[in-house]
């Protein structure tokens, strides 16, 4: 999707490791969201930040923590990773999505 | 807490056979519906929004319309392109901007 750049497009990690999902925008969009798709339980909120040094809680933000220093980037960290953070993160600048990031948790 | 059901999970047409997909929702208030299309590997695209009931949006082959309980995608005469899974949510007014996805109509257009 023109102007949502996410990275990395798939990652192995292995269990309590550390990694960020970057993502990074240039719409100027003063709302940002993170969500993770999983078979049968479609697509559920993380974290979402309603403009620039504002963040807030979704629906499933155990476990993960964004940051948004600057309009156009939000990272999302996964401190210590588990298995079941095994998912595709949807990073969505207004409602509009990025092509995603296929983490597995090993 | 805000619900979205949609129907039938999959569904396949015949070129040319129009039909609808269904969602279902319960919300504390609409803010918004949105229709998605989601192709294998990639990222929802935004298709639609509607806000009240009796809205109706048009793109292409595709009509989205809205009562207070649901909304339905008419699709009319689709192609094999139409093959995607098609995604509704609702946003509620009021608090912060939560968006509740449906699981997706996986829609197959045979030729």
């Amino acid at each position: 999707i023109a102007g949502i750049t996410q990275a990395p497009t798939s990652q192995i990690l292995a269990a309590g490791r550390r990694m960020t999902l970057r993502c990074t925008q240039d719409m100027r969009h003063n709302a940002m969201y993170w969500y993770r798709q999983d078979l049968g339980l479609g697509l559920r909120l993380i974290h979402y930040s309603n403009t620039a040094g504002t963040t807030g809680k979704g629906e499933v933000p155990d476990g993960y923590s964004v940051s948004r220093a600057n309009t156009d980037d939000f990272p999302l960290t996964l401190a210590s990773a588990v298995p079941s953070q095994t998912s595709v993160y949807f990073c969505a600048p207004g409602g509009n999505f990025g092509n995603g990031t296929r983490l597995t948790v090993t | 807490e805000d619900q979205v059901t949609q129907s039938p999970e999959a569904l396949r047409l015949q070129e040319g056979e129009s039909s609808s997909l269904n969602c279902s929702y319960t919300v504390s208030g609409l803010r918004g519906l949105f229709w998605y299309r989601q192709d294998p590997g990639k990222g929802p695209e935004f298709l639609f929004t509607l806000y009240s009931a009796g809205e109706e949006k048009e793109k292409e082959r595709l009509k989205a319309t809205l009562t207070k309980k649901e909304s339905f995608l008419h699709i009319t005469a689709p192609k094999p392109e139409d093959s995607a899974t098609y995604l509704c949510a609702v946003q509620a007014a009021g608090g912060y901007q939560k968006v509740t996805f449906g699981i997706g109509t996986k829609l197959q257009v045979i030729p």
